[in-house]
């Protein structure tokens, strides 16, 4: 799961097997959630999202869990490629601007 | 498409001196924002921007300035640069204030002596 703090969270999956990785967000009227996956020296790809009136979205290969009553959010990754190794955020969406907040990162490293 | 383009990629500075990061996007999006990732601090807002002449501060804003001229361009200025302004930078913009995926730039890597 995701946690501030100086080191990332890891999470080492071997390849072909799923991949879960969690969130805990902080404001409980936030009503829109995006996960990005951030591979090295590059900037945030957006993956899925989720507005709060859903608690499950899938896309292809991943899939959304939103859990409000206890304010978490996860990610699963099917079958998880060696492509899919890199630093996973989650962000939840603050005010009706639409500024979004990061989670810390977990890392995913997928071997062989 | 070009998508959100950011320049340098890449600078180094010495304490005190001040610099602009350039943000460009041809998407015409209204909405533009700017972040600094840190090493396990995830990205942080420093300013945004929710259409031509509408600025306002993020959760980091100190010692950064935007303008915003045009729909096009956003840039972030470091009037007198401290070392604790070394980063990464990324420009990101969505079509819409009010939410939705933002598109993001490849970052600018920022270091100061």
């Amino acid at each position: 799961g995701e946690s501030v703090g100086l080191h990332l969270p890891t999470l080492s999956v071997q390849e072909g097997d799923n991949s879960i990785i969690n969130c805990a967000y902080s404001n409980s009227a936030s009503d829109y959630f995006i996960w990005y996956k951030q591979e090295s020296g590059k900037g945030p790809q957006f993956i899925i999202d989720i507005r709060s009136n859903m608690d499950k979205r899938q896309g292809q290969r991943v899939t959304v869990l939103l859990n409000k009553t206890v304010k978490h959010l996860s990610l699963q990754i099917a079958a998880t490629q060696p492509g899919d190794s890199a630093v996973y955020f989650c962000a939840e969406t603050l005010d009706s601007w639409g500024k979004l907040q990061f989670g810390a990162g977990t890392q995913v490293v997928v071997t062989p | 498409n070009a998508g959100v383009t950011q320049t340098p990629k890449f600078q180094v500075l010495k304490t005190g001196q001040s610099m602009t990061l350039q943000c460009a996007q041809d998407m015409n999006h209204e909405y533009m924002s700017w972040y600094r990732q840190d090493p396990g601090m995830g990205l942080r807002l420093i300013h945004y921007s929710v259409g031509a002449g509408i600025t306002d501060q993020g959760e980091v804003p100190n010692g950064y300035n935007v303008s915003r001229s045009t729909t096009e361009d956003f840039p972030l200025r470091l009037l007198s640069a401290a070392p604790s302004q070394t980063s990464v930078y990324f420009c990101a913009s969505r079509p819409r204030a009010g939410g939705g995926e933002l598109f993001f730039g490849e970052g600018s890597r920022l270091t100061v002596l």
